[in-house]
């Protein structure tokens, strides 16, 4: 079964402190993978859309890559606004996008 | 652009009561989905249009769901009868199949459902 998941569940970084967050995925046939934040009480925003293995995406504090496999999501020097859900979606061929758990990630000052 | 808006944002109501929420899509954008997010099972793919024909309905839990979009700029999601175990936010987003953003997916706000 297609399946997409999130590591880790939770995190608790300092102001300043980098990390990776990763998004892993069994599906066949990747035709994509989204990025998007989520903020308590609103909508998913996105973020980030990768096509292929080694495409990197930037914005700010934060880098996307992909491999065939899984995707890292990249916090360099991350602020405390940078808190929020982050969740990786992944869409492939005959099938809609399928969201995994996401990463509660907080930043403290 | 005022991006994806729905209403109500919030609707509490009984069990056995019609729900029915709404969604306005991004105008110009030609595909519109429906999601329910949970804290046990996440976010969830309920149906999908696409040039206001359904076009994946497989995520609806059950007959007591449907969905319609009867132009291309809005779309309905109804729940007759409610029950409790239908508390949920409940997001519409769209999409273009054209243009610089294709295919990635903007979402509403929300509707936060809540069946006592």
């Amino acid at each position: 079964e297609d399946q997409v998941t999130q590591s880790p569940e939770a995190l608790r970084l300092q102001e300043g402190e980098s990390s990776s967050l990763n998004c892993s995925y069994t599906v066949s046939g990747l035709r994509g993978l989204f990025w998007y934040r989520q903020d308590p009480g609103k909508g998913p925003e996105f973020l980030f859309t990768l096509y292929s293995a080694g495409e990197e995406k930037e914005k700010e504090r934060l880098k996307a890559t992909l491999t065939k496999k899984e995707s890292f999501l990249h916090i360099t020097a991350p602020k405390p606004e940078d808190s929020a859900t982050y969740l990786c979606a992944v869409w492939y061929y005959g099938q809609n996008f399928v969201f995994g758990p996401g990463t509660r990630l907080s930043v403290l000052p | 652009d005022a991006g994806v808006i729905q209403s109500p944002r919030h609707e509490v109501t009984e069990m056995g009561q019609e729900v029915t929420l709404r969604c306005k899509p991004i105008s110009g954008h030609n595909s519109l989905f429906w999601y329910r997010q949970t804290m046990m099972r996440g976010l969830e793919l309920l149906i999908y249009f696409n040039n206001n024909v359904p076009i994946d309905d497989s995520g609806m839990p059950e007959d007591r769901f449907s969905a319609k979009m009867p132009n291309a700029s809005f779309s309905t999601l109804k729940i007759q009868p409610s029950e409790p175990r239908d508390s949920a936010v409940y997001f519409c987003a769209s999409s273009s199949s054209s243009g610089r953003d294709t295919d990635t997916q903007y979402f509403g706000p929300g509707t936060r459902l809540t069946v006592l």
